[in-house]
């Protein structure tokens, strides 16, 4: 089946700091989703990427579809302590039924 | 608007028994979907339901796992009988329909522990 590679697997940064993590498959997607978890719920979407090379901002969140279809990376500016929690990509293929898979995660703790 | 409900939060119940879970999508959501998230790892999709037909359910394991959506909204999934592997959280997520891209919203999820 399609697997995700995101890296890195943990990061522990300080308030303020910038952070990237990226997420690499040997498949090709239609689209790609960044979602981030917090303790005890479920995730939730916070962008999503329709087409190659595409770059989108929502606040201090940036993230970029790869030109290959294979890849996308997520930035967060000038980091704050809500921003812990778990940060999964997520490939969409197409089809017959949008089926979603999910990268391992990273999981990002901010020191105030 | 009430997002996608899901009960029992928690259960911990010893292998060999049997566990059932109850999701409540989001109110006009046609699509509903199970996954399980094993600890350390992604969320990976067991079953999906457009109204109450099964659309894929080709990593449902099917010697144990059962789902059903009998009137197309709330939808129950059952392990009988549950081994430790299974521990996990069982996420259920909606989304509008299947049939184009719709964002899927995920319920908080029920944590399950297999002694």
């Amino acid at each position: 089946g399609q697997q995700l590679n995101q890296s890195p697997q943990s990061m522990f940064i300080q308030e303020g700091e910038d952070v990237s993590m990226n997420c690499t498959s040997s498949s090709i997607f239609n689209t790609w989703l960044w979602y981030k978890q917090d303790p005890g719920e479920g995730p939730v979407l916070l962008i999503a990427l329709y087409k190659a090379g595409e770059l989108t901002s929502n606040g201090r969140l940036t993230a970029q579809f790869g030109i290959t279809r294979k890849d996308s990376f997520l930035n967060i500016s000038a980091s704050i302590p809500s921003d812990v929690g778990i940060y999964f990509c997520a490939g969409l293929s197409g089809g017959s039924n949008y089926k979603l898979t999910f990268g391992k995660g990273t999981l990002l703790t901010v020191n105030p | 608007e009430a997002g996608v409900a899901q009960s029992p939060r928690y259960k911990i119940i010893e292998k060999r028994q049997s566990v059932a879970f109850w999701c409540n999508p989001i109110s006009g959501h046609a699509t509903l979907y199970w996954y399980q998230q094993i600890l350390g790892q992604g969320p990976k999709l067991l079953i999906q339901f457009q109204n109450n037909g099964v659309v894929d359910d080709s990593q449902l394991p099917k010697d144990r796992f059962s789902a059903e959506r009998l009137k197309g909204v709330d939808s129950t999934l059952k392990i009988q009988p549950a081994k430790l592997e299974d521990s996990a959280v069982y996420l259920c997520a909606s989304s509008l329909s299947d049939s184009s891209y719709n964002e899927q919203f995920f319920g908080p999820g029920t944590r399950l522990t297999v002694l």
